[in-house]
């Protein structure tokens, strides 16, 4: 167990539809990533929250947001959804806010565009 | 771009054999993490090498960074079917706020 809680764990839903990603990161991590795992694609890295400032951006699209909290959780906005959008989404957490740390990822939300 | 290119992308083999798998870029890494992912789970963290030349052993995972810091490779002995998962290679990009991740090679070790 990682200590990472990621839900809701699925996720189906219509094409333009908005949904809420939800992670809570491990006890005293204070950064929190997020990607995206497509079958063809590999882990995508979307954006990276340190201690509720945004601190480097992926190839995020427009529709998508995102924001940590002062609890430290966060949150994945995904509007307009698209077909394409159905992927595996991970969050991931450390405790510094440099990428040479050690990421603790959750069990994903597996989003399902119809 | 920092890119993480793996190879061979999928690997089938026999258990008891032995086997590498390799990470490459054309830039220079402060570190290199190797991650082992199973269906239905996030990636998990198997080792982080940081200096040029460095071989970490993990049972029967060896793991080498190279001298110049822009290649890895993992080597599994004796293959067991417990070792079957998705082997992720990822580093930091320049600026650090990132961790970039390579493509993966999926790897299958039958009884």
């Amino acid at each position: 167990d990682s200590g990472v809680t990621q839900t809701p764990k699925h996720l189906i839903t219509a094409t333009g539809q908005r949904v809420t990603l939800r992670c809570s990161p491990r006890s005293g991590d204070l950064s929190v990533y997020w990607y995206q795992q497509s079958l063809d694609q590999g882990l995508q890295f979307l954006i990276h929250y340190y201690n509720g400032e945004e601190r480097a951006k992926g190839n995020i699209l427009e529709r998508f947001s995102a924001q940590q909290f002062p609890d430290l959780h966060s949150e994945l906005n995904l509007s307009s959804l698209e077909l394409g959008d159905s992927a595996l989404y991970f969050c991931a957490s450390s405790v510094a806010g440099e990428s040479n740390s050690p990421l603790h990822f959750g069990n994903g939300t597996r989003l399902t565009v119809t | 771009t920092q890119l993480l290119e793996q190879s061979p992308q999928f690997l089938s083999i026999q258990e008891g054999e032995n086997l590498t798998v390799y990470c490459n870029s054309s830039s220079v890494f402060s570190s290199l993490q190797w991650y082992r992912q199973e269906p239905g789970e996030g990636p998990v963290l198997l080792v982080t090498v940081v200096t040029g030349g460095e071989v970490k052993k993990l049972k029967r995972l060896t793991f080498q960074f190279g001298d110049a810091r822009k290649d890895s490779s993992l080597h599994i002995t004796a293959a067991q079917p417990g070792d079957t998962g998705l082997y992720l290679c990822a580093g930091p990009n320049t600026g650090g706020f990132k961790t970039i991740f390579g493509a993966g090679t999926r790897l299958f070790v039958k009884a």
